[in-house]
């Protein structure tokens, strides 16, 4: 069974710090790999999304990287404002339509 | 600005009584999830439909929860009887068949009492 892990559940740094999010998936046989961003109250908003062929995607200050054989993605935030604050999760498709999700790492970026 | 939009948004009820959420996916999706989430469990996959079948629904609780498509526009989830453990947000997601974008709605917070 796939399980997701993210790694640290809870991270406060100052604004315009680079940070590093971490998600760890026991099998390595998937089919993509999607980072999200969850507002307190609201649903979920995708960011990015790898392909289990692709190394990495970057979106304007987000790079989402994906290591499939050590069972490893991380999401890099350059240059973190406080509108970053939110809850980051990780999601693995085993195959498609079939996410599996991590709990979570829920960021404060401080003024 | 296409959204997916979920009925009602916040819902109390009792143990026992029946409870029904809905959602409207994105005109011209063909793909809808139902999910839940809670602090012990995180988010986990219930159910999802492709051309208003069931697809899968091996997440979910077969005894008292029931998903449906009536139409494309509308996708229901129920539960009969409600139970405490079923407190939690759901959501509903939608899609196209095909692609591996999911388009969130903002969830039904389920208090049962």
């Amino acid at each position: 069974k796939q399980e997701v892990t993210q790694i640290p559940a809870a991270l406060s740094v100052p604004e315009g710090e680079n940070l590093v999010l971490n998600c760890s998936f026991t099998d390595s046989a998937i089919y993509n790999l999607q980072w999200f961003r969850q507002d307190p109250g609201k649903g979920l908003t995708s960011l990015l999304l790898i392909q289990s062929s692709q190394r990495e995607q970057t979106s304007g200050r987000l790079n989402a990287s994906l290591d499939k054989s050590s069972g490893r993605s991380t999401l890099y935030i350059a240059a973190s404002q406080p509108g970053d604050s939110a809850t980051y999760l990780c999601a693995v498709n085993p195959r498609p339509n079939d996410m599996r999700f991590g709990a979570g790492t829920r960021l404060t970026v401080k003024p | 600005d296409a959204r997916v939009t979920q009925t009602p948004r916040h819902k109390v009820t009792e143990m026992g009584q029946e409870v029904t959420m809905r959602c409207q996916p994105i005109l011209g999706h063909n793909t809808v999830f139902w999910y839940r989430q809670t602090m012990m469990q995180g988010l986990e996959l219930l159910a999802y439909f492709r051309n208003r079948a069931p697809l899968d629904d091996s997440g979910m609780p077969k005894d008292r929860f029931s998903a449906e498509m009536p139409d494309a526009t509308l996708a229901t989830l129920k539960i009969q009887p409600s139970e405490p453990r079923d407190s939690a947000v759901y959501f509903c997601a939608s899609g196209l068949a095909g692609t591996d974008t999911q388009y969130f709605g903002p969830g039904t917070r389920l208090t049962v009492l």
